[in-house]
């Protein structure tokens, strides 16, 4: 038990659609990380919010956004699905930026496009 | 951001001691090398992070060679939980893991 919660769990959108999810982080944890796990990969840094800005974004277009907010929950938005945004989607919270610190993940949202 | 090397696939029997080596040739001098497992349908979990010196913990060991550019995870009893996708990381920002193929490890009874 990490303490990460993701909702929801599962999701299944239609291409061209809209989603968002949710995730609630440890209490404290000021920066939140979001990454995309496509089936047998590793998974792929999208982005990072530290203090509710972005720090840090990975090789990912722009309809993917975030919003992190002061109780220390946050939300990964993607616009315009596509067939390959099907994966599932983790964010992992840390208490700062700092080199040695580590992350928390959830379980995850695995989000298909149809 | 430094790249590392892996085993694809590693195999162990339960209760043995387990090493998993990892090449990161290109790691700065200021980052941390943190190991990550990931169990089936499950997030990743930390499993530990070490600079320069070698570390324990109650999950694995971490020995990190002198000049920095290797280390080897060790698992001292395998048991059929570790069974895992196994990630180092070279890591210069927190939070920010460039995750790599990893090492699938099976455990054997």
């Amino acid at each position: 038990e990490t303490g990460v919660t993701q909702s929801p769990t599962h999701l299944i959108k239609t291409r061209g659609q809209q989603v968002t999810l949710r995730c609630s982080s440890q209490s404290g944890h000021n920066t939140v990380s979001w990454y995309q796990q496509a089936l047998g990969q590793g998974p792929q840094f999208i982005f990072q919010y530290y203090r509710e800005e972005e720090n840090g974004r990975g090789n990912f277009p722009p309809r993917f956004s975030g919003l992190q907010f002061p109780n220390y929950s946050s939300e990964l938005n993607v616009n315009a699905l596509e067939l390959d945004d099907s994966a599932l989607y983790l964010c992992a919270s840390s208490l700062d930026r700092d080199r040695d610190t580590e992350a928390f993940f959830g379980q995850g949202t695995r989000l298909t496009v149809v | 951001d430094a790249k590392t090397t892996q085993p694809n696939s590693m195999e162990s029997n339960e209760e043995e001691p387990v090493h998993l080596p990892c090449n990161h040739s290109t790691i700065s001098g200021t980052d941390y090398i943190h190991w990550y497992r990931q169990l089936p349908s499950q997030g990743p979990e930390y499993v530990i992070h070490g600079l320069t010196s070698n570390v324990n913990n109650r999950m694995a060991s971490l020995a990190i060679a002198e000049d920095r550019k290797s280390s080897t995870l060790i698992l001292h009893r395998a048991t059929l939980r570790d069974a895992a996708v196994y990630y180092c990381i070279p890591q210069n920002q927190g939070g920010k893991l460039i995750f790599g193929q990893g090492t699938e490890l099976s455990v054997k009874p």
